[in-house]
């Protein structure tokens, strides 16, 4: 089975401008999650997808969305981008099952946003 | 609410000794435990994880870890270190149905000749 992929691999952006990460989740996984990691905050939790709906939410501002689609692939979007913004992106997919709270999550290699 | 320390961000260790990096955890509920592996410029990479099937788990690599309830500790161990184990290492917690990992801040392991 084909891995977790994220697109674009490497980004750089000027603030206020936005921006979308794509992630395709391996084959057969639903839920879809995003987290920020930065040196200073390290790894943040942003939004977890389930079957095209948000089924849970960091403490993030609204400037950062994301969406799921029918085939669970999912996109994320930062509007208005600030210099803060700058950090790898990862996403993470987990595997159907009755026992899903222990499942674990499967992540992508990043998107490395740059905010000049 | 959860949260996960991570006793020293770095941690040295010469080729051929014994790996121990420290994670304590805080839940409100039974938690789920793991720890995940980050090389250079990739994503993360689970090694092992804890869902109360039994105490003492075995990862890859030859990586094990202790779940220790008295002292809400999971520390990470391996018995021989390897110059390819040179990486950070990430303690993470899950309670409840949502898929949400709390993570600790990490430990970067270095593995010197």
């Amino acid at each position: 089975k084909a891995g977790v992929t994220q697109t674009p691999r490497y980004l750089i952006k000027t603030r206020g401008q936005q921006v979308t990460l794509s992630c395709s989740p391996i084959s057969g996984h639903r839920s879809v999650s995003w987290y920020q990691q930065t040196p200073g905050q390290g790894l943040q939790f942003l939004f977890e997808y389930f079957s095209e709906t948000q089924r849970n939410k960091g403490n993030f501002p609204g400037r950062f969305s994301g969406r799921q689609f029918s085939n669970s692939r999912s996109e994320m979007n930062v509007s208005t981008l600030e210099l803060g913004d700058s950090a790898l992106y990862l996403c993470a997919s987990s595997p159907p099952g009755g026992l899903a709270d222990h499942n674990e999550q499967f992540f992508g290699p990043g998107t490395r946003l740059t905010v000049l | 609410a959860q949260s996960v320390t991570q006793l020293g961000s770095h941690v040295s260790v010469s080729e051929g000794a014994l790996v121990l990096l420290r994670c304590n955890y805080s839940s409100s509920v039974p938690p789920y435990l793991f720890w995940y592996v980050q090389y250079p410029n990739q994503g993360l990479q689970l090694l092992l994880k804890y869902t109360s099937a039994a105490t003492l788990v075995k990862g890859i690599n030859g990586f094990e870890a202790e779940f220790k309830k008295s002292e809400t500790s999971f520390h990470l161990t391996k018995p021989s270190a390897h110059m390819s184990d040179a990486a950070e290492y990430f303690c993470a917690v899950k309670a409840g149905t949502a898929s949400k990992l709390t993570f600790g801040t990490g430990t970067r392991l270095q593995v010197t000749l």
